[in-house]
């Protein structure tokens, strides 16, 4: 089975900031990679498929890029409404990490 | 506009078997696959298995094998998730999520509670 990691697990961070997250999978999943993010009490929200494209409607402050094992997402100047739990997902396994909250 | 409608919270006993419901409207059902992802209390989010409304071929995450069953209804446009032998850890939202290009979940249902307890 693949398993799924990110770090760190928690991100302490101010409005402006710039944010990385990596996540790592334990074997290559080529650029099969989603990035997801979630709010309380609301589902998970698409940001990113195939490693680094876009979805429709997500602001261009995030970005993603990698492939094969290792994967990041950044935010280059956090806003307000980006404080969440922030999952990647292993597209062909469909494993998820274990998130990374990104709060104050 | 895509929406998913799941069915209202259930509270089970353990041993007993839940059926959520995940209707869609905005897009042809049998043009996407749809997953089923789980998510407990505090914990991220679980994949459970996938369906293919256009031919019902079904996948399920190893863990839940022999235990989950994902049929679909083309006349009504609604996805079903069974799910049998329920124990108290099962206690999670349950959401349905359409497959875009098969593999990345781009609409969500609202989720659906599911509480076993004795």
């Amino acid at each position: 089975d693949i398993q799924m990691t990110q770090s760190p697990s928690f991100v302490s961070a101010s409005i402006g900031d710039r944010v990385t997250i990596t996540c790592r999978a334990s074997q290559d999943i080529s650029r099969w990679l989603a990035w997801y993010q979630q709010k309380p009490g609301k589902a998970p929200d698409l940001l990113v498929y195939a490693a680094s494209t876009l979805q429709s409607g997500v602001p261009s402050r995030f970005s993603a890029s990698g492939s094969g094992t290792d994967f990041t997402l950044t935010i280059s100047s956090l806003q307000p409404e980006d404080f969440a739990t922030y999952y990647c997902q292993s597209a062909n396994s469909f494993t998820f990490g274990p998130g990374t909250k990104v709060d104050i | 506009q895509v929406q998913l409608v799941q069915s209202g919270a259930e509270v089970k006993k353990p041993g007993a078997s839940v059926k959520v419901s995940c209707k869609a409207s905005g897009y042809s059902l049998t043009s996407q696959y749809m997953h089923w992802v789980r998510q407990a209390p505090g914990q991220g989010p679980e994949w459970m298995g996938i369906i293919s409304p256009r031919d019902t071929t079904t996948a399920y995450a190893q863990k839940f094998q022999g235990r989950v069953t994902m049929t679909s209804d083309t006349s009504t446009s609604t996805v079903y998730m069974e799910l049998r032998s329920l124990r108290s850890e099962d206690t999670a939202v349950y959401y349905c999520a359409r497959g875009l290009h098969r593999a990345y979940c781009d609409f969500w249902g609202q989720g659906t509670l599911v509480s076993v307890s004795s």
